[in-house]
């Protein structure tokens, strides 16, 4: 079946620009993840999505950043007047339901370049 | 500030070896322990998830044990082949939904 895909693969953006990336889970997943890997770090988690409840926001770095989720489906990463150190890989995971004992499946990244 | 701690860092084996790599974590408010495996150009995957103290889970030539008590799992992989090299991440939960993920062992097998 599908997996998470995520789009575009590579953006790169100037300073100071907006930028969207997109996250389509895997179908009847109710649980959607966002982390980023920046240069030399390991995964660090930036917001969770479950079902209808209230998103934890609590790993979105500064208010430049923000998310949602349509529908319960796909989900929608921006980062405002971006920064160099927002370059990082950035990626989306669902799992079944929510609850950190479910895997997670991940999709291919974002490729974010701010120059 | 919970951490999670990966070593080594990155590890060269020649195929066939055995070989093992360690996750540390917080052993207070333990939820679940996942392994996941990062090839280049490739989505992480999940190996496991584990949740009670004594885990032991097996997939293949690779294995995984948990002390939650420590706070520590071990990863191994017998017989390694090339194609088992990729960046290997544990991943800690407090009870809270998010993953706290370590900085990854990077491991290389030489044919």
């Amino acid at each position: 079946g599908a997996g998470v895909s995520q789009s575009p693969s590579n953006k790169v953006t100037e300073k100071g620009k907006d930028v969207e990336l997109r996250c389509d889970p895997i179908s009847g997943h109710t649980a959607l993840y966002w982390y980023r890997q920046s240069l030399g770090q390991g995964l660090e988690f930036l917001i969770y999505f479950q079902g209808n409840s209230a998103p934890d926001k609590s790993g979105l770095p500064s208010d430049r950043f923000s998310a949602e989720r349509t529908g319960g489906s796909v989900s929608t990463l921006t980062i405002q007047r971006t920064q160099q150190e927002d370059s990082a890989v950035y990626l989306c995971a669902s799992s079944l339901a929510g609850g950190s004992s479910y895997e997670q499946y991940f999709g291919p990244g974002t490729r974010l370049t701010v120059t | 500030i919970l951490n999670v701690e990966q070593s080594p860092q990155s590890l060269h084996v020649q195929e066939g070896d055995s070989t093992n790599f360690t996750c540390s974590f917080p052993s207070s408010n333990f939820y679940a322990l996942h392994w996941y495996r990062w090839e280049t150009a490739k989505s992480p995957e999940a190996l496991f998830v584990m949740t009670l103290n004594g885990d032991e889970k097996k997939k293949g030539r690779i294995s995984a044990t948990l002390n939650t008590k420590e706070g520590y799992s071990y990863l191994y992989i017998k017989g390694s082949q090339p194609e088992d090299s990729a960046t290997y991440l544990c991943a800690f939960s407090g009870g809270y939904n998010k993953l706290i993920f370590g900085a990854g062992t990077r491991l290389a097998v030489h044919p």
